[in-house]
């Protein structure tokens, strides 16, 4: 199997507080893991492709300094959301590619539903 | 990326099949087209994918036309639990270390709403 965890599920953070998610490939390696975000009523937003040992690289409009990503490990990259404010909140999902020879796919972890008062 | 079309919501009987479509019509000859469902409040969860040849597995069927420029989605015997947003995605072939390389763009996908 491939299983990708995400930890916590859920926060709630006063406006202004940093808040960091983790995501965890568990039975795999994942050199590449990708952070999404996802308001009500709407897809799945790619926001940024994190490396392991490099830089993330973020898509256009997301903020580099306020979604800090750091890809520590194969099995472990983090998403800290700095001086959140309301308009943060929101679901956010990490996916973790799983790469065998020319096999590629993508795991979704559970998600982290952000709440920014 | 090729853009996909879906049909904004769609209901089924429990019981019965459901079959969802999708329009690819500027797709690649390289590209896959990739079927991943997503449960209210949860991650997506892949489904099936294919590049030219129709595709089976334990959850769902794939057909792509020959001329790749649409597909469809087959549930066999759709269930109450199989009621979540449908996405067909197009996925750039990319070079492994390109920018490009696996990203996942999503669309609004499918509502399936399977019914008793």
């Amino acid at each position: 199997g491939a299983v990708v965890s995400q930890h916590p599920s859920w926060v709630i953070c006063k406006s202004g507080t940093s808040v960091k998610i983790e995501c965890r490939s568990l039975d795999f390696q994942a050199t590449t893991m990708f952070w999404y975000r996802q308001f009500p009523k709407q897809s799945l937003m790619l926001m940024a492709t994190s490396n392991e040992g490099s830089k993330a690289t973020y898509e256009q409009g997301v903020e580099k300094d306020k979604f800090l990503i750091n890809h520590a490990s194969l099995t472990l990259s983090t998403l800290t959301v700095t001086s959140a404010h309301p308009e943060d909140s929101s679901f956010y999902i990490c996916s973790a590619r799983k790469t065998s020879g020319s096999y590629n796919e993508q795991f979704f972890g559970p998600g982290t539903r952000l709440t920014v008062l | 990326d090729a853009k996909t079309t879906q049909p904004t919501s769609m209901d089924c009987a429990e019981g019965r099949a459901a079959n969802l479509p999708c329009n690819h019509s500027t797709i690649s000859g390289n590209e896959y087209v990739y079927w991943y469902r997503q449960i209210h409040s949860q991650g997506p969860q892949y489904i099936i994918h294919g590049l030219k040849n129709n595709e089976t597995n334990e959850m769902a069927s794939l057909i792509i036309t020959e001329d790749r420029k649409s597909s469809t989605l087959i549930l066999p015997h759709a269930t109450l639990r199989d009621t979540a947003v449908y996405y067909c995605i197009v996925r750039p072939p990319g070079v492994a270390g390109g920018t490009s390389y696996g990203k996942l763009t999503f669309g609004q996908g499918t509502i399936l709403t399977v019914h008793p």
